[in-house]
């Protein structure tokens, strides 16, 4: 089971925004609703910002939304803070023997 | 407060094993799957394990698969991951999580280091 493909980086300056794309397979992201996306702050805990495709938990501010279109699902980061710069990580179920495949990841850089 | 914590981690050779810990509070422990996560030095998350609720269904990544054990005890609301066999590539930070979303972990700790050499 291959890693989701992510670009290694994104950048944008504060208040700007920023999207992530996330790419599966049919076995995977495009079979299932079950995208999820990660932030993670090396040496801390991930945090999830979107579960389901376009759910936010409890906290996560409005300024994170996300998307699906066949195999690639996408992570809008809209109104960049300096808080936000940051690993993201994308991860969808699988049909396969392998339950869940996560991304390559992406470094997020607020100029 | 909802959290988990690792622990357990360390330096062992190869071949060798190692049982990692993570313990759960603030939640009805035995009402959630419970998931292994690891991040090797320089690459991406790669999810490891889950267990559910009732400990009697368990998966594991084909890279794990006969090497390394899921359990729980909901009486100590602890997971552990058994991990035997070890080798080079096992060497990551060991993330333990919380199923509380669909197909998702929504908690997650801070992690424990394992290295292989």
């Amino acid at each position: 089971q291959s890693a989701l493909t992510q670009p290694p980086s994104a950048s944008g300056s504060p208040g700007q925004s920023v999207t992530i794309s996330c790419t599966g397979t049919r076995s995977d992201v495009g079979d299932y609703n079950y995208v999820s996306w990660y932030q993670h702050h090396p040496g801390k805990a991930p945090k999830l910002m979107i579960y389901e495709v376009t759910k936010r938990p409890s906290g996560v501010p409005d300024r994170f939304s996300g998307s699906k279109s066949g195999n690639t699902a996408s992570l809008t980061v809209s109104g960049l803070q300096a808080e936000d710069e940051a690993d993201y990580y994308c991860s969808s179920y699988s049909g396969s023997n392998n339950r869940y495949v996560f991304g390559t990841g992406t470094k997020v850089t607020v100029l | 407060e909802v959290q988990v914590v690792e622990s357990g981690g360390g330096l062992v050779q190869p071949g060798g094993s190692l049982r990692l810990s993570c313990e759960a509070s603030g939640f009805i422990f035995s009402h959630y799957y419970m998931h292994w996560a690891r991040l090797a030095p320089g690459k991406g998350l790669v999810w490891v394990s889950d267990v559910s609720g009732d400990g009697r269904s368990r998966n594991y990544a084909d890279s794990v698969k006969g090497r390394f054990t899921i359990s729980r005890d909901n009486a100590m609301n602890t997971v552990f991951l058994q991990m035997n066999s070890l080798r080079a590539e096992d060497t990551a930070v060991y993330f333990c999580g919380r199923g509380g979303v669909p197909n998702a972990v929504d908690v997650w700790g801070k992690g424990t280091t394992v290295t292989v050499s």
